[in-house]
């Protein structure tokens, strides 16, 4: 069954506590996205990743760093930085011939 | 620049009756536009898109969307809402040829649908 994987589904980050978000894909796309969803907002751009080995800031990177070493998976982390952290994360792969984002089911992030 | 404007953050409707998710945008650029929902808990999913072919474009679960140019417009559409139609839903544009790190995203507009 093809998708995207996020994991966890809840995560809870303790004052000055670096936590990281799992995103896993077994749809072979090369393209890869993090995005933040506050309520009432639209999604914004965290990070994105065209390639392995590769990525670039969104919109929002500040208090977030990424890595992409495998082309299956991209783990989003939230430093201790990022001041607002609460917020509802998540992940996606694109299919170019489709034009189409997948998308995870997503992480909800809240501070203790 | 490229923004986009849901102009309802909620709308009730009926089992039953037509439901009418308004969308504007602004763009530079002949856009690319989308429509996404979400449902509870969820990653979102595609609907629909236009990309400069057919102005109206059909989508899954019988939903439809218009292209305007005149108006900016794009506008989703279904006869007759069903209950598992309640969720949120998302314009989203896009100029094209530039990747998809280029997507704006509406605001949203939670559809809720009464027996």
């Amino acid at each position: 069954d093809g998708g995207i994987t996020q994991s966890p589904k809840y995560l809870f980050r303790k004052e000055g506590q670096n936590v990281t978000l799992s995103c896993e894909q077994n749809l072979n796309h090369d393209a890869m996205y993090w995005y933040r969803q506050d309520p009432g907002q639209g999604l914004r751009l965290i990070y994105y990743s065209q390639i392995v080995n590769d990525f670039q800031k969104g919109d929002i990177a500040e208090g977030y760093s990424v890595s992409r070493e495998k082309k299956e998976s991209f783990p989003l982390t939230v430093t201790s930085a990022q001041k607002n952290p609460t917020a509802f994360y998540l992940c996606a792969s694109l299919d170019r011939g489709q034009e189409k984002l997948f998308f995870g089911s997503g992480t909800q992030l809240s501070v203790l | 620049a490229q923004s986009v404007t849901q102009l309802d953050s909620h709308v009730s409707v009926s089992e039953g009756t037509p439901v009418l998710l308004r969308c504007n945008y602004s763009s530079s650029y002949s856009p690319s536009l989308f429509w996404y929902v979400q449902h509870p808990n969820k990653g979102l999913q595609l609907l629909l898109k236009y990309t400069s072919a057919a102005t109206l474009v059909k989508g899954i679960n019988g939903f439809e969307a218009e292209f305007k140019k005149s108006e900016t417009s794009f506008h989703l559409t279904k006869p007759s809402a069903h209950m598992s139609d309640a969720a949120e839903y998302f314009c989203v544009v896009s100029r094209p040829n530039t990747g998809f790190q280029k997507l704006v995203f509406g605001t949203g507009t939670r559809l809720l649908v009464s027996p």
